[in-house]
């Protein structure tokens, strides 16, 4: 069966530090992965997506994320946290439909 | 562009009322899908739209919700009649129906059941 796991409820981390927040999937065959934050009553908001290529991802507001084959592991990162990335995260994973596999989700908290 | 809209945003009702939520994709989107939030469940897929068809409804709950979408424009999701179970936030989000193409979600509907 097709899943998706984010293995953290909650990461906290001081500003300025680095950030990961760790998704690990599973899926039969290739693999197309997406992050996903979420603000306080917003709806969700793509950051970036693996299809294919370089391992490392780059997206928005500085994220980046690397896709690792063998550990089936997406995680996503940041070489600098701000309080302004406090949120939820979601990593998504798609294979061979329209659909896509979200995580539970894992609520990043930056400290001043 | 003005993003995926949602109405309302939110919804309280009585136990066995009709719900009816609404939502506006982005103009040229072919793509449409409609998610429940619940802390419990996490993000579900209830259904999702190719070109105002439907093509999989296999996470709606039960007989009681029914989505529509008459035109590239408009979709609803009813749920008649509602029950406490049935609170949660509903998304609606719709995306270019190209392989690989993020998902635009707009902010919601929070309903409420009493």
């Amino acid at each position: 069966a097709q899943s998706v796991a984010q293995p953290e409820d909650q990461v906290n981390v001081a500003e300025g530090n680095p950030l990961t927040v760790k998704c690990t999937y599973s899926v039969s065959g290739n693999p197309y992965l997406f992050w996903y934050v979420q603000y306080p009553n917003r709806g969700l908001q793509f950051l970036l997506k693996y299809i294919t290529g370089d391992n490392l991802v780059k997206g928005s507001y500085g994220f980046e994320a690397e896709f690792n084959k063998s550990q089936t592991s997406f995680h996503l990162k940041k070489p600098s946290a701000l309080v302004s990335d406090s949120a939820l995260y979601f990593c998504a994973v798609g294979y061979n439909t329209d659909k896509l596999i979200f995580g539970t989700g894992t609520r990043l908290q930056v400290f001043p | 562009d003005a993003g995926v809209i949602q109405s309302p945003r939110h919804e309280v009702t009585e136990m066995g009322q009709e719900v009816t939520l609404r939502c506006k994709p982005i103009s040229g989107h072919n793509s449409l899908f409609w998610y429940r939030q619940t802390m419990m469940r996490g993000l579900e897929l209830l259904i999702y739209f190719n070109n105002n068809v439907p093509i999989d409804d296999s996470g709606m709950p039960e007989d009681r919700f029914s989505a529509k979408m008459p035109n590239a424009s408009f979709s609803t999701l009813k749920i008649q009649p509602s029950e406490p179970r049935d609170s949660a936030v509903y998304f609606c989000a719709s995306s270019l129906n190209v392989p690989y193409s993020p998902l635009h979600f707009g902010n919601g509907t929070r309903l409420t059941v009493t």
